[in-house]
């Protein structure tokens, strides 16, 4: 079956740094992408999407970068705040003959250094 | 998300018993899904439903029910909880516009089953 992973578990970054999240997609028809936010105790949050047909979407110190030829994505934040740290997922958006459906990756813990 | 509420919030209970978690929402969203959170694993989809008339198996249905009594609630359902249903639950849900669809998550149920 189809998977989404991602390469790093933790990630820990100094505060004021960027932070590169990465995540591999299995299933080439899959045509969106979200990122969650799940911070301890809490639900997972939106963050930022990005349909196929895009490869950049920016957003408030975020941004998502798509390769669809290596079936990648990725989530930049910029100048890392301690407000960031929490666990990251990537989803992807399939659609199957019981509609649209998200398969979530395993997660990275981002851990912000001060 | 408040719009999203789960009940109860934690839950221990003993191997055997019959458990329900309850889903309410205030969105409006016609589609509502269950899925279940363990360590390293993600979120796996249990159940969902994209209409009150309508109920979908997710790739763990297993050991679960679910009920869509109206458009803003959705409950599942342990008949018989075994300990390897200790987990974090999560409701969510999307609205029916097209095929990408984010979902909003509740603050999830921990349940326990000893």
């Amino acid at each position: 079956g189809e998977s989404v992973g991602l390469h790093l578990p933790t990630l820990s970054v100094q505060e004021g740094d960027n932070s590169i999240i990465n995540c591999a997609y299995s299933n080439s028809a899959s045509d969106y992408f979200i990122w969650y936010k799940q911070e301890s105790g809490k639900g997972p949050q939106f963050i930022i999407d990005i349909r196929s047909n895009m490869d950049k979407r920016q957003g408030q110190r975020v941004t998502v970068l798509l390769n669809k030829t290596v079936k990648h994505l990725s989530l930049q934040i910029a100048a890392t705040q301690p407000g960031d740290s929490a666990v990251y997922f990537c989803a992807e958006n399939i659609l199957t003959g019981g509609g649209n459906k998200l398969t979530f990756g395993t997660g990275t813990q981002l851990k912000v250094e001060l | 998300d408040a719009d999203v509420t789960q009940t109860p919030r934690n839950r221990i209970t003993k191997t055997g018993k019959r458990i329900m978690l309850e889903c309410s929402q205030t969105k409006g969203h016609d589609r509502m899904y269950w899925y279940r959170q363990d360590p390293g694993l993600g979120l796996r989809l249990i159940y969902y439903s994209f209409d009150v008339k309508d109920i979908n198996k997710g790739e763990i249905s297993d050991g679960y029910s679910v009920s869509r009594q109206a458009q803003a609630k959705f409950s599942l359902s342990l008949e018989s909880a075994i300990p390897n249903q200790t987990a974090l639950y999560f409701c969510a849900t999307s609205e029916t516009r097209d095929r990408y669809n984010e979902q909003f998550f509740g603050p999830g149920t921990r349940l326990t089953v000893l």
